[in-house]
């Protein structure tokens, strides 16, 4: 069984600043890891993905997230937010068993930037 | 444009009415999925197409009919819906078995059933 649980339903974050959005996973087996974003009224755009290579790595847009199998985490970061962050992320995984590629979502971290 | 085209992208129906949502890909993937995502709420498998046959039906209502005549394309047959089945509803693709690629995602339908 698989699961994900997104530590944070919200994030407020000043323009120029760090964003750390959190993300914890549970898998029986080698989790594939993805994180995706959704802006207002669009769909889920693929940001990242971790498939059992290096453990950082590195996305669109300036994002990157690190796997950490330790502790189970799959934590993504940017250096420094830009009002078009602003948006929905979704932190996804599933296992390397599952051959049809069903992804289990996190319930979303919105993420707000201020000026 | 994702690869992944979804129509309408708006859709407002009666509870007695039947309608049906499009999605089209020309991404060479062979695998379709429906989606709904409804507010506050964690994004809800539907329904999962390999190779034009279906290879999982969430414990999806019959109101909610899938069609996959052929790899490019998937369309959601509705009728008799209730108000609580207004949501986005989100088609997406993948390349093949396996999780490697991810998945490509449309611009999803926002439905309102009243």
């Amino acid at each position: 069984a698989q699961s994900v649980t997104q530590l944070d339903s919200h994030v407020s974050v000043s323009e120029g600043t760090p964003v750390l959005l959190r993300c914890n996973y549970s898998s029986s087996y080698s989790p594939s890891l993805f994180w995706y974003v959704q802006h207002p009224n669009k769909g889920l755009q693929l940001l990242l993905k971790y498939t059992s290579a290096a453990t950082l790595v590195k996305g669109i847009n300036g994002f990157e997230a690190e796997f950490k199998k330790s502790e189970t985490s799959f934590h993504l970061t940017k250096p420094s937010a830009h009002m078009s962050d602003a948006a929905e992320y979704f932190c996804v995984v599933s296992d390397l068993k599952d051959s049809w590629g069903k992804l289990q979502f996190g319930a979303g971290t919105q993420v707000v930037v201020t000026p | 444009e994702t690869g992944v085209t979804q129509t309408p992208r708006h859709l407002v129906m009666g509870m007695t009415n039947k309608k049906s949502l499009k999605c089209e890909q020309h991404l060479g993937h062979n695998a379709m999925y429906w989606y709904k995502q409804s507010a506050k709420k964690p994004l809800e498998l539907m329904f999962v197409y390999n190779f034009k046959e279906q290879t999982e039906n969430n414990s999806v209502p019959s109101r909610f009919s899938p069609e996959c005549p052929n790899s490019s394309h998937l369309f959601l047959h509705l009728h008799t819906l209730q108000p609580e089945d207004s949501a986005l509803y989100l088609c997406a693709s993948s390349q093949g078995q396996g999780t490697a690629y991810g998945y490509t995602f449309g611009s999803g339908t926002r439905l309102t059933v009243v």
